[in-house]
């Protein structure tokens, strides 16, 4: 079956900066590839996905970048906030939607220091 | 329009009980997947739920079970509950659960075994 896996598991960045989280696949079958975002007590929230059609996508100040050949995706955060703090995860799956079912990577918990 | 609404938020139960979670999808969404949580195995799919009916369903025993109602709520049940089996349970929901349609998670519920 898929494996994800994600690096770093923590990320400490300073306000302002740029945050980068990376992770890779092992299925070359999966076509779909959401970023989630989940705060303290609450569950994950969809913030970006990208589709292996697309090698890039952004949306203000978040993008996701795909790379079919090396099974590698990242996401790139650009002048962080306070409000960015939290824990991220990737995942892949074969169609999206739900039928399939996500395979997610162990999470990367970002800290953004004032 | 209202998000995916998880019941209860917590729960306390012993080992060798039962349990019934609900999850009610996002208006419209008639694809309703569940997810165990845990800080060692992360988040890990469990089954996924279309029309009534189970299409998928990932490495749990027996013991995890679910069905959904024609109104499209979802309810998960975990007999025999052990020490393990205490993590935080995701339902998420799409439209119809195949491509290009992404999954809303609800806040989950926290689940603790004595």
């Amino acid at each position: 079956g898929e494996n994800v896996e994600q690096h770093p598991s923590t990320l400490s960045v300073q306000e302002g900066d740029s945050a980068v989280i990376k992770c890779t696949y092992s299925d070359s079958a999966s076509n779909y590839f959401p970023w989630y975002k989940q705060e303290l007590g609450k569950g994950p929230q969809l913030i970006i996905d990208i589709r292996s059609n697309v090698g890039e996508k952004k949306d203000q100040r978040i993008a996701v970048t795909l790379n079919k050949t090396a099974k590698h995706f990242s996401l790139h955060i650009t002048e962080t906030q306070p409000e960015d703090s939290a824990v991220y995860f990737c995942a892949a799956s074969i169609r999206g939607g739900g039928a399939d079912g996500l395979t997610f990577g162990k999470g990367t918990h970002l800290i953004i220091q004032p | 329009k209202a998000g995916v609404t998880q019941t209860p938020r917590y729960l306390i139960k012993t080992r060798g009980q039962q349990v019934t979670l609900s999850c009610s999808p996002i208006s419209g969404h008639r694809s309703v997947s569940w997810y165990q949580q845990t800080p060692g195995q992360g988040l890990q799919f469990l089954f996924e739920y279309f029309s009534e009916t189970q299409r998928n369903k990932g490495n749990f025993p027996g013991r995890f079970s679910g069905r959904q109602f024609s109104n499209s709520r979802s309810e998960m049940n975990v007999s025999t509950l052990e020490l393990g089996d205490s993590a935080l349970y995701l339902c998420a929901s799409s439209q119809t659960g195949d491509s290009n349609q992404p999954q809303h998670f609800g806040d989950g519920t926290r689940l603790s075994i004595l």
